[in-house]
Order: C-alpha cells, then sequence, then structure tokens
C-alpha cells in the first residue's frame, strides 16, 4: 500500500512570496489534515477535511493561508504571502473514516525556510 | 481546550535499558492518547495508542499507562535498542475531535 505523498519535499522563498504544497492522502482515505510543524515544537493542525469538505480549519491563518480538496482526493495547502515566521515543516496526514481506529498516517513533509 | 505537556525533552539512556516518557492532558473529556514515533526527515508514525477505558496496553517492548484521575499517561520501552533513537510524541484526543500534541521527546540511545 503506498504512503501519503508530498511534494516539493524542500522549498526556499523569500518573505512575500507564495508558495504552494501537493499532498496525495492514502487510497481511500476520507479524511485529510494538514498540519505544521515549527523546529522543536510538535504538529499544529491547520485544517482538517472530510473528503471535499472542510471539518475545521480554526488554526488557519486565513489571511494568507489556503487549502482546497478537490475532487476529495489530493489537496493543495497555498501560502500568500510568506512570513519569516512561516519557517516550517508541513506535515500531510490521511485517516480511514468507519473503522474505529484514529490513526493518522503521515507523509514525509514539506520542510518550507523563508529568508 | 485540551492542553499536553510532555517530559523531559531529551533523554538519554544506555542500550538496553528502559526509558520512560509521561504527559499530562488537561481536557477531561479526552478519551484516545496515541504516540508516534517521527525519525529524522520523515512524519510522525503511530507506535502505541491506549483508549480510556484501559489501564494499561503492550506490544512487545512498547508499554503505555493512562490515569484518568490524574489525567497523565506514559511511554514505557524495556531493551532500548540503537533504532529506538527519534523524538517521541504524546498527543491526546480533545472533546472537538482534533488531536492535541505534546511538544516531543528526543530519546538518544547511547551504544
Amino acid at each position: 500500500e503506498a504512503g501519503v505523498a508530498q511534494s516539493p519535499r524542500y522549498k526556499i522563498i523569500e518573505k512575500r512570496q507564495s508558495v504552494a504544497f501537493w499532498c496525495n492522502p492514502i487510497s481511500g482515505h476520507a479524511t485529510l489534515y494538514w498540519y505544521q510543524q515549527i523546529l522543536g515544537q510538535g504538529p499544529k493542525l491547520l485544517i482538517q477535511f472530510q473528503n471535499n469538505g472542510v471539518v475545521d480549519d480554526s488554526q488557519l491563518p486565513k489571511d494568507r493561508f489556503s487549502a482546497e480538496r478537490l475532487k476529495g482526493v489530493d489537496s493543495t495547502l497555498k501560502i500568500q504571502p510568506a512570513k519569516l515566521e512561516d519557517s516550517a515543516v508541513y506535515l500531510c496526514a490521511s485517516s480511514l473514516v468507519g473503522t474505529g481506529s484514529n490513526e493518522q498516517y503521515f507523509g514525509p513533509g514539506t520542510r518550507l525556510t523563508v529568508t | 481546550g485540551e492542553n499536553v505537556e510532555q517530559h523531559p525533552s531529551t533523554l538519554s539512556v544506555q542500550e538496553g535499558d528502559s526509558a520512560v516518557i509521561k504527559c499530562t492532558y488537561s481536557d477531561s473529556a479526552s478519551n484516545y492518547f496515541p504516540w508516534y514515533k517521527q525519525e529524522l526527515g520523515k512524519g510522525p508514525q503511530l507506535i502505541i495508542d491506549i483508549r480510556s477505558n484501559v489501564g494499561e496496553k503492550k506490544d512487545q517492548r512498547i508499554a503505555v499507562t493512562l490515569n484518568k484521575t490524574a489525567k497523565h499517561f506514559s511511554l514505557h520501552i524495556t531493551e532500548t535498542q540503537p533504532e529506538d533513537s527519534a523524538v517521541y510524541f504524546c498527543a491526546a484526543w480533545d472533546s472537538n475531535y482534533q488531536l492535541i500534541w505534546g511538544a516531543g521527546t528526543k530519546l538518544i540511545i547511547k551504544p
């Protein structure tokens, strides 16, 4: 079974530029999560999708971050314009709903550096 | 909302010894507590979890204990091996069905 795929793996941009990250979850997983992980901290949920609908985006800085999950499969997360404090690893995870398991499967992440 | 505190931030143990990582949570309604292991350059991976209706769960060298009254849970790794070196995160499933994570423990296994 293929895992969660993310691209790119690394990205360096200047502040005020824009950037986009892509995620392809495990086939059949209805729930998709985007997390921000700042160095030395645990992941922080940015947004959660159930199929192509948003379940929770309460911690997404909506003035600069946006995310979409068209057709309920892959997803993109965009930052525009980027700030220095956006430097972090952006993790995508997916989970299978309805099995009674809450396990989230993570991709390798995209390491963003904003200079 | 839920708050999860994790200690210690760094733990260094001799190969073959045991390691214990402790977490506390604040939301008494939380009922699911997973532990994730994150190796360098990789995403977190679930290693064990426990639900609020049990007090202990084991899987080979790994065990988790839960004390709902005191609102704390712990990860125990016995007979540590070099491949156990990683960052370990505890988390709690809060009443909003969101996973709240601890800050992580860097586990170092000394040869």
